[in-house]
């Protein structure tokens, strides 16, 4: 299996904030790496898929980068409605996901 | 928009079989993949598998001996089976759909809670 780790696992930041997450694959996954949104009790959202396509309805203010095994998440100015848990995914070979980067308010 | 909402039994008593469906709306099961995932307490995101009408269904290898997945377009829901279940099993479980090779998993259902216990 392709581990993929996240890091930080909680981030505290405050509303105008830049935001990186980093997500590491244990191997090359290319750019098959996706990100998602959570929040408690909802439905994950998909943000960005092939390392850095932002989905239709997704503001603009997250972006994604990388490939091969070290990708990111940014968020350009962290938003009151962007406070949630924020989780990578490869698929490459099946799928498996980081364990998520919970960001809350500093 | 397309929606998808998990249904089941809350609780399953162990050695029994989980039966989950998940019912889709605003949308057809008929085209596209359909996927099983779990979340344990405290852990991130297992993926069981996935499927699509007249398809055959890929298993996570860990879970493919007691796991099996199926499509019933006429009420556009698909479903898991998932034999012999431990306390390992207690999770919560989201269906997604998957547009195809290239494409990340979406939408989601909000998931339901299932635990094992006696």
């Amino acid at each position: 299996d392709i581990q993929m780790t996240q890091s930080p696992s909680t981030l505290s930041a405050s509303v105008g904030d830049r935001v990186t997450i980093t997500c590491r694959a244990s191997q090359s996954v290319s750019g098959w790496l996706a990100w998602y949104q959570q929040k408690p009790g909802k439905a994950p959202k998909l943000l960005i898929d092939k390392a850095s396509t932002l989905q239709s309805g997704v503001p603009s203010r997250f972006s994604g980068s990388g490939s091969g095994t070290d990708f990111t998440l940014t968020i350009s100015s962290l938003q009151p409605d962007d406070f949630a848990t924020y989780f990578c995914q490869q698929y490459i070979a099946f799928w498996t996901f980081g364990q998520g980067t919970k960001v809350e308010i500093k | 928009q397309e929606q998808l909402q998990e249904s089941g039994p809350g609780l399953v008593i162990p050695s029994e079989t989980l039966s989950l469906t998940c019912t889709v709306s605003g949308g057809s099961v008929s085209t596209h993949y359909w996927g099983w995932f779990r979340q344990p307490p405290g852990k991130g995101l297992e993926c069981i598998g996935y499927t699509s009408n007249g398809g055959r269904a890929v298993y996570n290898p860990s879970l493919q001996s007691r796991a099996t997945m199926s499509v019933d377009t006429s009420k556009n829901q698909f479903s898991v089976k998932l034999t012999s279940v431990t306390a390992a099993d207690t999770a919560v479980y989201h269906c997604a759909k998957w547009r195809g090779y290239g494409f990340g998993l979406g939408p989601w259902g909000q998931g339901t809670l299932v635990t094992v216990s006696s």
